[in-house]
């Protein structure tokens, strides 16, 4: 299986501080894409990062890539309480139609 | 755009009866969408592939008897749970491709969710 791990598992800061989540794979990729779901709801794309991409961002979102060592991480910065949510990393195999997803890290954001 | 509806949102049901969840593409035609399991605190685990006009693709232990994916339009894609049992309760989620993008570049959206209780 490909599917990615995510640490840490769950995360805990205040408002105004950044968040750091790390995700890894284990076989090749055409691109690597992270997800966000609000409790018992479904995911919405956050950004997606193309293999031959080294970081990317999107509003107070930074992603990088790191092929060699199939990881990945997200930046939050600037955090607020709206941002408390799980964040799941989804890869795709070459040649593969379908994602995998990780496990996902739990954030809460104290106000 | 690229809307994703399902419907329901939520269904209880009694032991041995059968759940049909539906997923539709609301702006945009899905030739091919997914099916996801997710128990609580957990990951998403894929359950099958969707294709219109053919038959889902399951992935390595989801019973096709089970659970009966129907692709029958390009915005319509149903999961039927067939004599439900409480260890199927969880939640089923749906996704579509953005249309008009190849996969690799492609992310993915997602109906809302289905709340799956059986007792």
């Amino acid at each position: 299986s490909q599917q990615g791990e995510e640490d840490p598992q769950a995360l805990s800061i205040q408002e105004g501080e950044n968040a750091t989540m790390n995700c890894s794979y284990k076989t090749s990729i055409n691109n690597l894409q992270w997800y966000r779901q609000n409790s018992g709801r479904g995911l919405v794309h956050l950004i997606l990062i193309r293999s031959n991409e080294r970081e990317k961002h999107s509003g107070r979102l930074r992603v990088t890539l790191d092929t060699s060592k199939k990881s990945s991480s997200l930046l939050i910065t600037a955090s607020r309480a709206a941002d408390t949510a799980s964040y799941f990393c989804a890869t795709d195999g070459r040649g593969a139609q379908k994602l995998v997803f990780g496990q996902g890290t739990r954030l809460t954001i104290n106000p | 755009g690229a809307v994703v509806s399902q419907h329901p949102s939520w269904v209880i049901c009694k032991s041995g009866t059968s759940v049909k969840i539906e997923c539709r593409s609301l702006d945009f035609q899905a030739t091919t969408m997914f099916w996801y399991r997710q128990f609580p605190k957990q990951s998403l685990m894929l359950m099958a592939t969707s294709n219109e006009g053919s038959k889902a693709t399951y992935e390595q232990g989801v019973e096709k008897d089970k659970f009966l994916i129907n692709h029958a339009s390009l915005t319509l894609s149903t999961l039927t749970v067939t004599s439900a049992h409480p260890e199927d309760s969880s939640f089923y989620i749906c996704s579509a491709r953005t249309p008009g993008r190849a996969f690799y570049n492609s992310p993915l959206h997602f109906g809302n969710g289905t709340r799956l209780t059986v007792t």
